[in-house]
């Protein structure tokens, strides 16, 4: 089993719609979430960045976290052209930082 | 911004020959993560180095070699370069060692091996 798994897509969605991605993983030390956004083959950015269960958000981005599953979640409500890209999850944990393959998204209008 | 710098941005190079790549942390950074990009790969771990030293190992080749220097800039060196070499090279750095904080990454390298 790989450490993290993600569906590498692709995912297509019309504008407004509502993305959903997500993540499992096998770590249990992991405790930090956090989902990157890439563009066109630039260097990733950090998108969100959580801690533990739960959820948080950040405009239109909302992130879970179900460490009891393993699972994480990334949704992107009032989805938009411009957030078509290549989204990666990524966890860290006891000297560790692991990411996922990348889901790539695009919104069309 | 990110604040990691790359250099170069591109690269074209024969079969054979041997590359260095290079990066800057943002500043204050102790870690220094190298990635591999190719076409149709995620992003594969290379190495960890922390405030000078090596913390971590990923799927990194014997032809691939790096090393973090006292100013922390690090240097990924690829040598006897094939043709499946070719792909985007990420460094990332982050405030320790990987201790449970993220990570932010350079614009990348591309490197062409024809």
């Amino acid at each position: 089993q790989k450490e993290v798994e993600q569906d590498p897509g692709p995912l297509s969605v019309p504008e407004g719609a509502i993305v959903s991605l997500n993540c499992t993983y096998s770590n249990s030390a992991f405790q930090y979430f956090m989902w990157y956004r890439q563009y066109s083959r630039k260097g990733p950015e950090l998108l969100m960045y959580t801690y533990s269960s739960g959820n948080k958000e950040d405009g239109r981005f909302t992130a879970q976290v179900d460490k009891s599953s393993k699972y994480i979640s990334l949704f992107i409500r009032d989805s938009q052209p411009s957030d078509s890209a290549t989204y990666l999850c990524a966890m860290s944990g006891n000297n560790r930082l692991a990411f996922g393959k990348g889901n790539q998204v695009v919104v069309i209008p | 911004d990110s604040g990691v710098t790359q250099t170069p941005k591109h690269l074209i190079t024969a079969t054979g020959q041997r590359v260095t790549l290079r990066c800057s942390p943002r500043s204050g950074d102790l870690s220094v993560y190298w990635y591999q990009q190719s076409l149709d790969q995620g992003l594969q771990f290379l190495i960890q180095y922390y405030n000078g030293e090596e913390r971590a190992k990923g799927n990194i080749l014997e032809r691939f070699s790096a090393q973090q220097f006292p100013d922390l800039h690090s240097e990924l060196n690829l040598s006897s370069l094939e043709l499946g070499d070719s792909a985007l090279y990420f460094c990332a750095s982050s405030p320790d060692g990987g201790r449970n904080t993220e990570a932010f990454f350079g614009q990348g390298t591309r490197l062409t091996v024809v």
